[in-house]
């Protein structure tokens, strides 16, 4: 088990250009979800996905933003027309959820977008 | 949505010292979890604890589900606990993170 893996590690990108991110999560992990943040705030759910369904999308999130997992195994986070304001910390995270139970959340490093 | 405080929000302490993070919330939850980001900025989970107690190592978490707050004990602090801590909440979905502790242990 390799934990959750995310990359780049670091992107800087121009504003208006389109950045793309993949997160691989822990192999028997069936949640993967997509959170931001930025200095001096917790983590904010964007999006997250059980098996190749993506269920749940924050209403914050922009119509520029779209998430994908096409076979329940990694996922990608495009960002379109980026934007200064996107310019924050993308994390990934999974989970093993079955039925109605929880169980715990483990992040990876993060991919740290910068846009000039 | 559901508000997620927790206080305080830096914490300065010797090495060897105790402490107490406090973290309530507005509704009732199935899930909550901690946090520490270390300075690197990587995510540990700490406790998936929607209520009772647990304890691991110098860390213990109790989380009082009826009353809507959970407490994260650190005792003998060392300079590797130094970061930020998370508690986040929520359902059998998503978690709301709070804003966090930051705290900075001093040899």
């Amino acid at each position: 088990d390799t934990g959750v893996s995310q990359n780049p590690r670091h992107k800087i990108t121009k504003r208006g250009q389109n950045v793309t991110f993949r997160c691989d999560p822990i192999s028997e992990h069936n949640r993967l979800y997509w959170y931001r943040q930025t200095l001096g705030q917790g983590p904010e759910f964007l999006t997250y996905f059980q098996n190749e369904a993506q269920l749940e999308k924050s209403r914050l999130l922009s119509d520029r933003f779209s998430a994908e997992r096409p076979k329940g195994s990694f996922s990608t986070l495009e960002i379109q027309r980026t934007e200064q304001g996107d310019s924050a910390m993308y994390l990934c995270a999974s989970s093993s959820n079955r039925g109605r139970t929880n169980e715990k959340l483990f992040f990876g490093s993060g991919t740290q977008l910068s846009v000039l | 949505g559901i508000q997620v405080e927790q206080s305080p929000p830096d914490l300065i302490l010797q090495e060897g010292a105790n402490s107490t993070l406090r973290c309530n919330f507005s509704d009732s939850v199935n899930n909550l979890q901690w946090f520490h980001q270390n300075p690197w900025g990587q995510l540990i989970n700490l406790f998936y604890i929607p209520s009772g107690t647990k304890q691991n190592g110098r860390l213990s978490a109790t989380t009082v589900a009826t009353e809507r707050y959970s407490l994260l004990y650190i005792s003998s602090s060392q300079t590797t606990d130094s970061g930020v801590y998370f508690c986040a909440v929520g359902g059998y979905s998503t978690l709301t993170f709070g804003k966090g502790t930051m705290l900075l242990v001093s040899p």
